[in-house]
C-alpha cells in the first residue's frame, strides 16, 4: 500500500541548529510529496511541496528533495529559530484513487532558546 | 487563514450521544476531506467529497458519515459516541490541481467525549 515513515520524535535542538527531518514513502506510481506544519491550536498548513523525482522544494528557509531512487523527502533546515517549534507532517498524494493526502506520523520539534 | 472554516472549534458531550461537524470549503473548491487527528493515530483519512458525490473512504466508523450539499458545504456526522472518539476532526479542501494541489486544511473541531 500507500504510507510514509517519519523520523520518530520529539526532536529537540537548540536555536541556530542544523535540522534535519527523516521521511521515507512507499507509494504505487508517482506520488506528490509533501511537508505540512502544524503549530500550536493550529491547523496544519502547507510548507512546501515536490512533484517529481529530483525536485527541490523550498520554504522559509526549509528544504526537501524528491529522492525517487531513494524513495526519500527528509526535511532540512540551516539554522532553526524557536518560532520552528511546531509538528511536521510528511505527506504523499497519488494521482489515482481519491487524490487524498497520507500522512506520515508527525514529528514534534521543539527549539530551545 | 486557508479559506476553510469549521465550526464548532470546541464541543464536548457525553458518551451515546450524536454531533454533527460543519465544513465550508474555499472558494471554488470541489473536493472535501475529513481527517481524524488523535494522539495515538495520528491522522487518519476518513471520508472524501467530490462535487457532492462521495469519492473515496478511509478508516470511518460505520457509527460515522458524512455529506456534500450542493452549495458544497459539507457535513461529518458521528453518532453513539465513544470516549475513543475525542480528537481533532480536519476538514481540507482542494480544487482541480490533481495530485499536484496542495489541501487547505481548517482549524480543526475538537471533540471531547466525556
Amino acid at each position: 500500500g500507500n504510507s510514509v515513515t517519519q523520523m520518530e520524535g520529539p526532536v529537540t535542538l537548540s536555536e541556530e541548529a542544523f535540522l534535519t527531518i527523516n521521511c521515507t514513502y512507499t507509494a504505487t506510481g508517482y506520488p506528490s510529496l509533501f511537508w505540512y506544519v502544524q503549530y500550536p491550536g493550529e491547523g496544519l498548513q502547507l510548507l512546501l511541496k515536490a512533484t517529481k523525482a529530483d525536485d527541490k522544494g523550498s520554504n522559509k528557509g526549509f528544504e526537501a528533495t524528491y529522492r525517487k531512487e531513494t524513495t526519500s523527502f527528509h526535511l532540512e533546515k540551516g539554522s532553526v529559530q524557536v518560532s520552528d517549534s511546531a509538528v511536521y507532517f510528511c505527506a504523499l498524494r497519488l494521482i489515482q484513487g481519491a487524490q487524498k493526502l497520507v500522512f506520515g506520523q508527525g514529528t514534534r520539534l521543539t527549539i530551545n532558546p | 487563514d486557508s479559506g476553510v472554516t469549521q465550526t464548532p472549534k470546541h464541543l464536548i458531550t457525553a458518551t451515546g450521544q450524536r454531533v454533527t461537524l460543519r465544513c465550508s470549503p474555499r472558494s471554488g473548491d470541489l473536493s472535501v476531506y475529513w481527517y481524524q487527528q488523535s494522539l495515538d493515530q495520528g491522522l487518519q483519512f476518513l471520508i472524501q467529497y467530490y462535487n457532492g458525490e462521495e469519492r473515496a473512504k478511509g478508516n470511518i466508523l460505520e457509527r460515522f458519515s458524512a455529506q456534500q450539499f450542493p452549495d458544497l458545504h459539507s457535513e461529518l456526522n458521528l453518532s453513539s459516541l465513544e470516549l475513543g472518539d475525542s480528537a481533532l476532526y480536519f476538514c481540507a479542501s482542494s480544487g482541480s490541481q490533481g495530485r499536484t494541489g496542495e489541501l487547505f486544511f481548517g482549524e480543526g473541531s475538537r471533540l471531547t467525549v466525556l
